[in-house]
């Protein structure tokens, strides 16, 4: 039980596009999802903690009009990552929290902006 | 504000050999604590976690941890590591008294295991 998972796992993209990042609790609600940022070799940044049916709740220095998240249903979540550029390439990492401090991560998405 | 250290970027070690990875805190009261193993290119499991109560906490796959409220710490042990524990570990702390399960990580330790 409790797994979440995170579509697609490898994206790239041209500098300027937009892409969205899907985080599922398959089985499971979450009425509370946490979006991370991981650089290579380095630990997870929290960006934004994503509530169901409204606005997410952005970390200092995470732009939100950049890093759109929409936490539409209890076991959705997504981000958009608007007008990507290269310095936006890393792997992004959604926990989903079935009850207070149980979270479940997902396997990560990969972007690589170019 | 609650803040962790993980003082090892990189330990290495031999297959069977003991393991300790080391984790302090910066809290005012009681934290949360957490173990995560993250393998290559992949999210984090779950090893281990400290609410309250006994101070030797038990996990998954033979890991155990101890809090120590003098030492403000909380490091990680296995006994005998197998090759396949190679990867890299997070130790975490949440702050119950903010109103906020949110979790800060530390800055990981990698683990190597040699045959």
């Amino acid at each position: 039980g409790a797994v979440v998972s995170q579509h697609p796992s490898w994206v790239i993209c041209k500098s300027g596009t937009s892409v969205k990042i899907e985080c599922r609790s398959l089985d499971f609600q979450a009425t509370t999802m946490f979006w991370y940022r991981q650089f290579p070799k380095q630990s997870l940044m929290l960006m934004a903690t994503s509530n169901e049916g409204s606005k997410a709740t952005y970390e200092q220095g995470v732009e939100k009009d950049k890093f759109l998240i929409n936490h539409a249903s209890l076991t959705l979540s997504t981000l958009t990552v608007t007008s990507a550029h290269p310095e936006d390439s890393s792997f992004y990492i959604c926990s989903a929290r079935p009850d207070l401090y149980e979270q479940y991560f997902g396997p990560g998405t990969r972007l690589t902006v170019t | 504000a609650q803040s962790v250290t993980q003082p090892d970027i990189h330990i290495t070690v031999s297959e069977g050999a003991s393991l300790e990875l080391r984790c302090n805190y910066s809290y005012g009261a009681t934290p949360y604590l957490f173990w995560y193993v993250q393998s290559p290119g992949q999210g984090l499991q779950l090893l281990l976690k400290y609410f309250s109560g006994d101070t030797l906490v038990q996990g998954i796959k033979g890991f155990e941890a101890e809090f120590k409220r003098s030492q403000s710490s909380f490091n990680l042990r296995k006994p005998s590591v197998h090759w396949s524990d190679a990867a890299e570990y997070f130790c975490a702390v949440g702050a119950p008294d903010e109103g906020t399960d949110k979790l800060i990580f530390g800055t990981g330790t990698r683990l190597q295991v040699f045959p």
